[in-house]
This record gives C-alpha cells, structure tokens and sequence, in this order.
C-alpha cells in the first residue's frame, strides 16, 4: 500500500505556482521523498526527490517540514503543459527500487 | 539518449488469448521494471529485473503471467490466457541500478481484453 496521501486534485492558474501537498506521517529515517509526474497517455516521469533538505532542480522545489512528516512539491510558473497526474512516494533508498504508486493528485493548469 | 522503447502500443484481443510485449531499456541500465496501470490508479510493480535475474516478482500471477529479460537488456513480458480484468496499461522502466537511482519509463502498452 501506499504510505503517503494526497488531495485527488487541485487546480492551479496559467502563471502562478501550484503548491502540491503530500503527507507521509509514517515515513521511516531511510526512506526518501519522490515525486513523478503522468501526463495523459505517458508514461510517469522523474520530477524530484529528497531525504530531509530542500532540494530544487529545474523543474520544480521540494519542501520537506523538518520531522519529514510532510512534503510540498512547487512548480514555481505553471504551464498548460503542467498538467498531469502528480505522485508522491516515499522509498527506501537503498534497498531494492520499486516504487509504489498511490492514486496521485491531477493538476489542472487553467489558461 | 534514446528513452525505453516499448511495442506494441496498442493490443486488442480476446479473453483467453495470449500476448506479448516488448521493452528495450536505456542502454547501459542494468534494472528494470514492469508495472500494470489500470484505468484511474497508479501503476503497480509486477516484476524487477536486476540484469537478467528478478529481484522482485511477488505481485506478478504467476499463473498466467511471466516474463524474461534474456542477455540483461531487452525484456519481454507476456499474458497467458488472458482475462477481461487484465485490461490496463503495461508500462515497462529502467534505471541504471536500484535503490535510489530515478527510473525512467516507457510510453506504455494499453492492452484491451474483450
């Protein structure tokens, strides 16, 4: 089962910067934070992980509160192309691999 | 870099039939996986492949479905006989080890069952 629970959606403006919460109360101190992307009829794809800091790339930042008991993925302009369903896991680093998929949030970025 | 390559991308066939499916990872990726998506929920691992041996296959039906990834690079995944509830989408991924290593994903295989 999945250990994190997400809204089923949100929407967002064309421009401003959506806020995706995900909470993980039960997250172990080896388990990391990941975030994925799905756009329609694609298959998922890496956004950003972390372990206890902030992290950001170019595409999004990852806000981490400091017991790790949550997490907020911001992408910081939507785009139309933004749209898609979002998935936060939390995984073992070390230790096999799999990703385990809860129902996700789908974001709609509105023009 | 090319990304997974997956074929068909489409297959419609009746129950009881069987199929198969095909993933080529990203060159030099020594794992991956396989995951069904059905319709309105994430994808769920079905098995992991670390080169050609499997990690993990304990939410594969053993009974109608397997798979093999002969050589440690191209994989294939088959169905048989299948059943209505197998419709979904068979995505296939890779990453260049497991654990923390990001796994990058194929477009998919949407798989109909009538």
């Amino acid at each position: 089962d999945a250990k994190t629970t997400q809204p089923p959606s949100m929407d967002c403006a064309e421009g401003r910067a959506a806020n995706l919460p995900c909470n993980h109360s039960t997250i172990s101190g080896n388990e990391y934070v990941y975030w994925y992307r799905q756009i329609h009829s694609q298959g998922p794809q890496y956004i950003i992980h972390g372990l206890k800091n902030n992290e950001t790339n170019e595409m999004a930042s990852l806000i981490i509160t400091e017991d790790r008991k949550s997490s907020t993925l911001i992408l910081p302009h939507a785009t139309l192309r933004d749209t898609a369903v979002y998935y936060c896991i939390v995984r073992v680093g070390n230790q096999g691999g799999k990703l385990i998929f809860g129902q996700g949030t789908e974001l709609s970025v509105k023009p | 870099e090319a990304g997974v390559a997956q074929s068909p991308r489409y297959k419609i066939i009746e129950k009881r039939q069987s199929v198969a499916f095909w993933c080529n990872p990203i060159s030099g990726h020594a794992t991956l996986y396989w995951y069904q998506q059905i319709l309105g929920q994430g994808p769920k691992l079905l098995i992991q492949f670390q080169n050609n041996g499997v990690v993990d296959d304990s939410q594969l039906p053993k009974d109608r479905f397997s798979a093999e990834r002969l050589k440690g690079v191209d994989s294939t995944l088959k169905i048989q006989p299948a059943k209505l509830e197998d419709s979904a989408v068979y995505l296939c991924a890779s990453s260049y080890g497991p654990g923390e290593y990001e796994q990058y994903f194929g477009p998919g295989t949407r798989l109909t069952v009538t």
